[in-house]
């Protein structure tokens, strides 16, 4: 099956840091999202990005499909962007695969 | 638009015991998954529905697990007997489709059930 390998696994920033968290996948896929779970365990979705880049205020999402890779950037980090970030991929017919996620930990 | 719907929030049972996790998703998503995260873990998939069918089972263990989606919207995950190493966080997840091109069925997830097994 597909593998997905996130890094870094930790991350730890001062508040106004940039990031750059990157995803890797071995093989193919159509589809990928980005999810951002917060202390609490809730999964909340940040990018549908199989391919491109997309922008949401100050985070943004890179995919170079043809490459089997994917990076989430974040600008100017707060306190309440720690969490965990996962990356998750999508072949036709299957369900969410999951990398183990990179632990962002940001102080003030 | 209210989201996917879990409860309980946390369970705490003893080894053997059964339990069970309900979920409602959003409305009007035929695509209904359960996942199972362990600490540390991203989210594995344990079964898909499609409407009231079961499209993929393969990673749940059907010897304690069971889950049944009767009318096509809510869903139930049973346990029974739980072992210690069912401790996790159960998912769920719902879809408007299940096809991995279209944009429109990308998943969304509940806040999940916390269960530890003593």
């Amino acid at each position: 099956g597909i593998q997905v390998e996130q890094s870094p696994p930790d991350l730890i920033l001062q508040e106004g840091a940039n990031s750059t968290l990157r995803c890797n996948f071995s093989d193919s896929v159509n589809n990928l999202q980005w999810f951002h779970q917060n202390p609490w365990g809730q999964l909340i979705n940040l990018f549908y990005i199989p391919s491109g880049t997309k922008q949401n205020g100050r985070l943004s999402a890179t995919t170079v499909a043809t490459e089997r890779y994917s990076l989430l950037y974040i600008s100017s980090s707060q306190t309440t962007d720690s969490g965990v970030y996962f990356c998750a991929v999508l072949r036709a017919g299957t369900a969410l695969i999951f990398g183990k996620g990179t632990t962002l930990s940001v102080s003030s | 638009e209210a989201g996917v719907a879990q409860s309980p929030r946390y369970k705490i049972i003893e080894k053997r015991q059964s339990v069970a996790f309900w979920c409602n998703p959003i409305s009007g998503h035929a695509t209904l998954y359960w996942y199972q995260q362990i600490l540390g873990q991203g989210p594995k998939l344990l079964i898909q529905f499609q409407n009231n069918g079961v499209v993929d089972d393969s990673q749940l263990p059907k010897d304690r697990f069971s889950a049944e989606r009767l009318k096509g919207v809510d869903s139930t995950l049973k346990i029974q007997p739980a072992k210690l190493e069912d401790s996790a966080v159960y998912l769920c997840a719902s879809s408007w489709g299940q096809g991995a091109l279209n944009p429109k069925n990308i998943q969304y997830f509940g806040a999940g059930t916390r269960l530890s097994v003593l």
